[in-house]
């Protein structure tokens, strides 16, 4: 069964720590993105990557990293930099028709 | 700058029909998008429009002009099922999307 998944489904995080949120796909895509909603807004891009082992910062990139070492794989790690992580965070792929994002779950991050 | 504008809530009565507007100023453009999300969801692709005039997929129907920057999404026989918002994304000269902030749109019995 083909599709995108994150997870956690809610990630709680306290003062100073990092958190890494998942996001698979055996959809065979190339493209990858994680995107941030907040209540009232649009999505922000945060990183994305086009290929494997390579990966470019978004909108909205300080306080975020990731890596791509695998096709399947595109982790996001929200640093003790980011001072205001609470939000939705989505993991997309990019498929037909041309560029049509289609997005995991979510994970909700909140912090203690 | 790049800018996305949509009504941030709209109302409709069931059995009904709405549009929920879109324009868009853009550097350059390779197609806009709407896509559904329910509350606490991810979003889900509804239409792709690049050319001008009018997709029609069931309900739902999507209409563009290049030439205003201007989009609109119609649904008809309105169901409670689709209170929801409205994301209206546009892919721009860089083949980047960029997102309006939604239209929540509420349905009444």
């Amino acid at each position: 069964d083909g599709g995108i998944t994150q997870s956690p489904k809610y990630l709680f995080r306290k003062e100073g720590q990092n958190v890494t949120l998942s996001c698979e796909q055996n959809l065979n895509h190339d493209a990858m993105y994680w995107y941030r909603q907040d209540p009232g807004q649009g999505l922000r891009l945060i990183y994305y990557s086009q290929i494997v082992n390579d990966f470019q910062k978004g909108d909205i990139a300080e306080g975020y990293s990731v890596s791509r070492e695998k096709k399947e794989s595109f982790p996001l790690t929200v640093t003790s930099a980011q001072k205001n992580p609470t939000a939705f965070y989505l993991c997309a792929t990019t498929g037909q028709p041309q560029e049509t994002q289609y997005f995991g779950p979510g994970t909700r991050l909140l912090v203690l | 700058g790049q800018n996305i504008d949509q009504p941030t809530e709209m109302t409709a009565t069931e059995g009904a029909i709405v549009q929920i507007n879109c324009t868009y100023q853009t550097s350059g453009f390779n197609g806009l998008f709407w896509y559904q999300q329910h509350a606490g969801e991810a979003p889900t692709f509804l239409s792709y429009n690049v050319l001008d005039g009018l997709e029609e997929k069931g309900r739902f129907s999507s209409f563009l002009s290049r030439s205003k920057g201007y989009s609109y999404l119609l649904l008809k026989e309105l169901q409670m099922k689709d209170s929801a918002s409205y994301l209206c994304a546009v892919l721009d000269s860089n083949y980047q999307l960029i997102w309006g902030a939604g239209t929540k749109l509420i349905i009444k019995p």
